[in-house]
């Protein structure tokens, strides 16, 4: 079935350095891969995604790019700001099959950034 | 604002009790999601209603039901209510079955079951 796994976190930087967070997957086909943020008591919110190899998302400073060789959508941002701590989740929407349409996440990645 | 709504926010019950969480979107979507978010574990897939008038199970259906009322609504059960089901239920609904458009999630329902 299908799979995803982030980096362990926490993660703690300071403001302005530089962010990555890996994901890799495990899929038949060719999912759509997304990374969702929540901030504290909300629900999530699609922060960007890619639906093809070689696509990259884009958002608010963030970036991914479809990886399919690595199978991998690692998320970067060059200078976090205290506002971007929140839990990112990596996701894919597994195509074709039984598994299309139904997100399979990644067990989240804490992100504290400190002034 | 449009999108999807969640009620009631929090909940506590006693076990065996039964409820209802409720979710309606605004959006037109014709796709609705239960999920439910417990600690290092991210978000698993309870029920899903791919459109009005079907509902499948996810990855984690047991001690669940759900009913897709209309095209704007998706409810899910509790009927006798565990502790092992305290969690945070969060609802979401997307345009078709499709990872295009992305997906729209409630704020969230935080559940205890004690």
């Amino acid at each position: 079935g299908n799979s995803v796994t982030q980096m362990e976190g926490p993660v703690t930087l300071s403001e302005e350095a530089f962010l990555t967070i890996n994901c890799t997957y495990t899929a038949t086909g060719y999912p759509s891969l997304f990374w969702y943020v929540q901030y504290p008591g909300e629900g999530l919110q699609l922060l960007l995604k890619a639906t093809k190899a070689d696509d990259k998302g884009s958002n608010k400073g963030f970036e991914a790019t479809y990886r399919k060789e690595t199978t991998s959508f690692h998320l970067e941002k060059g200078s976090v700001q205290v506002s971007d701590s929140a839990v990112y989740f990596c996701a894919l929407d597994g195509a074709g099959g039984t598994s299309y349409g139904k997100l399979t996440f990644g067990q989240g990645t804490i992100l504290t950034v400190h002034p | 604002n449009a999108g999807v709504t969640q009620t009631p926010k929090f909940q506590v019950l006693k076990t065996g009790q039964s409820m209802t969480l409720q979710c309606a979107q605004d959006m037109n979507h014709n796709s609705m999601y239960w999920y439910r978010q417990d600690p290092g574990m991210g978000l698993r897939l309870i029920y899903y209603s791919a459109s009005e008038g079907t509902t499948d199970k996810g990855e984690v259906p047991n001690g669940y039901n759900v009913s897709r009322l209309n095209k704007r609504e998706f409810s899910l059960r509790l009927e006798s209510a565990a502790p092992s089901q305290t969690s945070v239920y969060f609802c979401a609904s997307t345009r078709i079955r499709d990872g295009t458009y992305g997906y729209t999630f409630g704020s969230g329902t935080r559940l205890t079951v004690v």
